[in-house]
């Protein structure tokens, strides 16, 4: 089975510069994650879909970052315009649906290989 | 106060040794717990779900805290391959489906 798929693996920018990442999930898959991961932290959950609506865009900085999953299958992540702290890998996860599986049980996220992005 | 604390290590042991993290959550409505492995400039894999009564995976150990907050991954004779930044990743009813992870604790098993 195919994993989720993002491109590009890397891009340098300089800042305030656009730029734009792409995410093909497994396919069947239903929800659709972007999140950021600035080296030594965790992954941050910048926006969740669930079909082609948002279900939770809390973390998401609307001013320079926007996302969308039009047709409910692929989706994009947008930074305009990018900022040095920026710099960060951008990872794309999806799952079946939401979190809670059936009798207790948990759907996993599986990643993509991310975008590793560099703010100059 | 982060919502998810790790010690960041790194954890230096030998080939077949014991190795333990800790990781503790700030939100007591936390209710789903999962460990996750990350290798180097790699993406983070699922390596277990946390149940309350605690449970095992070959030589992987989880066990779960819910009056002290906290958990645990247990990890017996360490194999070279299990070199990586293990994830501690908490999820709470209020937050839908958000994971929130913790800064990893890395672990390095030399020979």
């Amino acid at each position: 089975e195919a994993g989720v798929a993002q491109s590009p693996r890397y891009k340098i920018i300089e800042k305030r510069q656009s730029v734009a990442f792409w995410c093909n999930p497994i396919s069947g898959h239903a929800t659709l994650y972007w999140y950021q991961q600035i080296l030594g932290q965790g992954p941050k959950l910048l926006i969740q879909f669930q079909n082609n609506g948002v279900v939770d865009d809390s973390q998401l900085p609307k001013d320079r970052f926007s996302a969308e999953r039009l047709k409910g299958v692929d989706s994009t992540l947008k930074i305009q315009p990018a900022k040095l702290e920026d710099s960060a890998v951008y990872l794309c996860a999806s799952s079946p649906r939401g979190l809670a599986g059936a009798f207790g049980t948990y759907n996993e996220q599986f990643f993509g290989p991310g975008t590793r992005l560099t703010v100059l | 106060r982060k919502e998810v604390e790790q010690d960041p290590g790194p954890f230096n042991v030998p080939e077949g040794a014991t190795v333990a993290f800790n990781c503790t959550y700030s939100n007591s409505a936390s209710q789903s717990f999962f460990w996750y492995r990350q290798d180097c400039r790699k993406e983070p894999k699922l390596l277990m779900s946390v149940y309350s009564s605690g449970n095992e995976d070959g030589r992987f150990t989880a066990q779960l805290n819910r009056a002290s907050q906290y958990i645990s991954l247990l990890i017996r004779d360490s194999k070279l391959s299990d070199s990586a930044t293990y994830l501690c990743v908490v999820n709470a009813k209020s937050s839908g489906d958000k994971l929130t992870f913790g800064t990893g604790t890395r672990l390095a098993v030399r020979p």
